[in-house]
């Protein structure tokens, strides 16, 4: 079956401009998950939904950074007016309800110039 | 402050040969242990996990060692393949969400 879907998988932004970048993740799969991986380091955990309720965004860096899934299925994280610190791998991740055994997708390369 | 440390950011291995990959936590009221593997451009894939009832989980060549005093979780992988050369992270489940570890990039020279 079809796994974690991202997309694009790679943007380039001038500072400044808005981004949205979308996942799709594992049909059924109830929780989804966003994280951002500054390279050279592990995956950071920035937001976290069940079905469409946005149950934790602890780790959503500034108010710039907006995460949404309306219908329960896919997602959009939105950051507004980019920053250069914004420049980041941004990992999507699916599972079952109460499930660590997340599975990835492949990733957005977010570059801000 | 780190949660999660993997003090190796890098290891090589000849084929055939034992891998052990190290990692370290601080909060002992974590319960549950994963290890992903990350080829370049791909998301991170879940290996093996284990949870704190437990001091070992075996799958195949990989087995994952917790020592729950020590707070230090290991993979070790036996025997090291080519295909195993990628970035490793350890990861610990916490309310939900997974904190990671730097990760540690595995070599398995041939």
């Amino acid at each position: 079956g079809a796994g974690v879907s991202q997309s694009p998988r790679y943007k380039v932004a001038k500072r400044g401009q808005d981004v949205a970048l979308r996942c799709d993740p594992i049909s059924g799969h109830v929780s989804l998950f966003w994280y951002q991986q500054a390279l050279g380091q592990g995956p950071e955990f920035l937001t976290y939904f069940q079905n469409e309720a946005q149950l934790d965004k602890s780790g959503l860096p500034s108010d710039r950074f907006f995460a949404e899934r309306p219908e329960g299925s896919v997602s959009t994280l939105k950051i507004q007016r980019t920053q250069q610190e914004d420049s980041a791998v941004y990992l999507c991740a699916s599972s079952l309800v109460d499930d660590y055994e997340q599975y990835f997708g492949p990733g957005t390369r977010l570059t801000v110039t | 402050d780190q949660q999660v440390k993997q003090n190796s950011p890098s290891l090589s291995v000849q084929e055939g040969r034992i891998s052990i990959l190290n990692c370290d936590y601080t909060n002992s009221m974590f319960d549950y242990f994963l290890w992903y593997k990350k080829y370049p451009a791909e998301g991170p894939t879940f290996l093996i996990s284990i949870s704190s009832i437990k001091d070992k989980n075996e799958d195949g060549r990989f087995t994952v060692f917790l020592n729950k005093s020590a707070k230090h979780l290991s993979l070790h992988i036996v025997p090291s393949q080519p295909g195993d050369s990628a970035v490793y992270f350890c990861a610990v489940g916490n309310t939900g969400k997974l904190i990671f570890g730097q990760g540690t990039t595995l070599q398995v020279k041939p």
